[in-house]
């Protein structure tokens, strides 16, 4: 099993540009999340997903969107990125059943905003 | 939102055994109580859950009072490699996993 993968690792945009941040993971899990983390700052949540089709926000979702349109791929999408969200963004499965809840993250994209 | 609270930062010496306390005030009954390490550039990583009373594994233990409001996470004879920051993970929030701002653990030689 690869996991929960992230493409890219490092990504720089420009104020305005737009662009999306994939994650995939082959666990067979339905609920994923994605986060984002700030230089010294824990995880702020900023969608979630708890199967194909099923989408709901987080604590910090302006500015970002979101899709399940397969259990395997759980897209964030940046409409028109701004300074604000330079961040390194993590995606997490979760396997959630009667005996454990755990949540398995990506390796992270680090984003710039210019 | 509720969040757990957990002290910003603790310091340690190799060999020591560190003990961090979390406090999980709204915690549900049916949550599980989780604890995760995060070394720099890294996403974070599972280390050990539980319900109730005690759990232990190969890099830890967990114990959890009968009321379930708070949590301690003891790490035995702390190596260098175990510096990095400990996020406890203690209710959801309207089915969110809510972080809080974790502890950040450095291990002195």
């Amino acid at each position: 099993n690869a996991g929960v993968t992230q493409t890219p690792k490092f990504q720089v945009l420009k104020t305005g540009q737009s662009m999306t941040l994939q994650c995939a993971q082959d666990m067979n899990h339905e609920y994923m999340s994605w986060y984002r983390q700030d230089p010294g700052m824990g995880l702020r949540l900023i969608h979630y997903s708890v199967g194909a089709g099923i989408t709901d926000q987080g604590e910090v979702p302006n500015g970002y969107n979101v899709s399940r349109s397969t259990t395997e791929d759980f897209p964030l999408r940046l409409l028109s990125a701004a300074p604000s969200q330079t961040s390194v963004y993590f995606c997490a499965s979760r396997e959630w059943k009667e005996s454990t809840d755990t949540q398995y993250f990506g390796p992270g994209t680090r984003l710039t905003v210019l | 939102l509720a969040k757990t609270t957990q002290p910003i930062s603790m310091d340690s010496y190799e060999g020591q055994e560190v003990n961090i306390t979390c406090s999980h005030n709204n915690i549900a009954t049916n949550d599980y109580i989780t604890w995760y390490q995060q070394f720099p550039s890294q996403g974070p990583r599972f280390i050990i859950q539980g319900y109730k009373t005690k759990v232990t594994n190969e890099v830890a233990s967990l114990f959890i009072p009968a009321d379930r409001k708070s949590s301690t996470l003891s790490l035995p004879r702390v190596s260098l490699s175990d510096t990095a920051v400990y996020y406890c993970l203690g209710s959801q929030i309207g089915g969110k996993l809510i972080f809080g701002q974790g502890t950040e653990l450095s291990v002195k030689p």
